[in-house]
């Protein structure tokens, strides 16, 4: 079984509407990480959480926010979709290792945004 | 200036070639250098990690970091078809801080 596990696999959406993207890890990592993916781009930063308790904005927070609903659980939130927020998401996770700093991801969310 | 660039690609290499991805950066902070390939409708897999300078071998691998050049490199010898994927550089100022990463190379390895 996957280790970060992120539903749907692929969505379509229209304009203005509300999405949520979720994120499950049986890892057992605290760390918690929200990237997009875009052709050209590569991949940025939305939101990301280093425990529970702990929610920090990455470099592309604008239109997005995010729950940490439990060690295992970090959703993301489109409030109000809009066509430039169509692109390829992933969750991610990590824990200090000594002497590394790996992130292991999800296998992607594919989100159009009509 | 920015923060990392690297070759979009496509590369294209027959099989058995070796493979040499590049990475140049402009932090000097950075100290921790990173490989990640990403296989279609996959997330990115952590192949390879350096800390400070140097080489680093593992396999058909090989990371090379080159601190006052600000480039990094990654060499695959014996290329071979499932070698085929992007591959992102990665690179973070301290094991607390985030990762950024480059916007990847895309390779294709012909058989």
């Amino acid at each position: 079984d996957a280790d970060v596990t992120q539903t749907p696999r692929n969505r379509i959406t229209k304009t203005g509407k509300r999405i949520m993207l979720e994120c499950s890890q049986t890892k057992g990592h605290d760390r918690m990480y929200w990237y997009r993916q875009d052709p050209g781009l590569g991949l940025r930063l939305i939101y990301y959480s280093f425990d529970v308790k702990d929610i920090n904005k990455g470099e592309i927070s604008d239109g997005y926010s995010v729950s940490r609903q439990a060690q295992a659980k970090f959703s993301l939130s489109l409030e109000s979709a809009i066509p430039n927020q169509t692109a390829l998401y992933f969750c991610a996770t990590s824990d200090l290792r000594p002497g590394q700093n790996e992130q292991f991801f999800g296998p992607g969310t594919r989100l159009t945004v009509l | 200036q920015k923060e990392v660039e690297q070759d979009p690609g496509p590369l294209s290499v027959p099989e058995g070639a070796i493979v040499s991805l590049n990475c140049t950066y402009s932090n000097s902070a950075f100290q921790y250098f990173m490989w990640y390939r990403q296989y279609s409708r996959k997330g990115p897999e952590l192949l390879m990690y350096t800390y400070s300078s140097g080489n680093k071998e593992d396999g058909r691998f090989t990371a090379q970091v080159d601190k006052s050049s600000k480039y990094i490199s990654l060499f695959i010898r014996d290329s071979q078809p499932s070698d085929s994927a992007t591959y992102l550089c990665a690179f973070s100022m301290n094991r607390d801080d985030k990762i950024i990463f480059g916007k990847g190379t895309r390779l294709h390895i012909l058989p």
